[in-house]
């Protein structure tokens, strides 16, 4: 069955360091999506891709960067993770179906603390 | 931008009693989703329904476009429908923008 994996599931790292969190999809998707959830927030968008090759910035993207390589992986990268970037993280995916409508997938989030 | 907004933001059932859950959304959406978080954090699909009513099981979706609302309606409520149930908008403009509301936390105590 298709899917979408993240990885790690749970991340504790220190500030200043960069941190790397993978997402793959294998629904063979075009659109990839990077958001955070926190408390009192819901969930935020923070990249999206359209394609291969093709990023870019939602509502919180400082601090954050992702590439797109190829179509299963979008992986987001904190350059230097602050205190303030502790949330759980969900990857999702969609694709344009008949009706022009895109459905999203989430993958299981990971927990990021930094210290 | 687009606006999303929930309510109630907590509700407390007993086990077998019926609810509902309504979002409220700007006219830039076209598209609406409605998922349920577990307790273990999962997001689960629920239901696409940009208009229309759909069914699955004990739950139902309704949403009016025209009058920019949307209803989850939960029967016969299980301790397993226990969770926050969210509903996201997808803005009608020339890319996919998804914006989610702050959810509702549902409670089903035996």
């Amino acid at each position: 069955d298709a899917e979408i994996t993240q990885s790690p599931r749970h991340k504790i790292t220190e500030t200043g360091r960069q941190v790397t969190l993978a997402c793959h999809q294998t629904w063979n998707h075009n659109n990839m999506f990077w958001y955070r959830q926190d408390l009192g927030h819901g969930l935020r968008l923070i990249h999206y891709s359209y394609g291969v090759q093709d990023t870019n910035k939602g509502e919180v993207s400082d601090g954050y960067s992702v590439s797109r390589s190829n179509t299963e992986d979008l992986p987001l990268t904190l350059e230097s993770a602050a205190s303030s970037q502790t949330s759980v993280y969900f990857c999702a995916s969609s694709e344009l179906r008949a009706g022009a409508y895109y459905e999203q997938y989430f993958g299981p989030g990971t927990r990021l603390t930094v210290t | 931008g687009i606006q999303v907004e929930q309510s109630p933001p907590d509700l407390i059932l007993q086990e077998g009693a019926n609810s509902t859950l309504r979002c409220n959304f700007s006219d830039s959406v076209n598209n609406l989703q409605w998922f349920h978080q577990n307790p273990w954090g999962q997001l689960i699909n629920l239901f696409y329904i940009p208009s229309g009513t759909k069914q699955n099981g004990r739950l139902s979706a309704t949403t009016v476009a025209t009058e920019r609302y949307s209803l989850l309606y939960i029967s016969s409520s299980q301790t397993t429908d226990s969770g926050v149930y969210f509903c996201a908008g997808v803005n009608s403009g020339g890319y996919q923008k998804v914006t989610f509301g702050t959810g509702t936390k549902l409670q089903v105590i035996p």
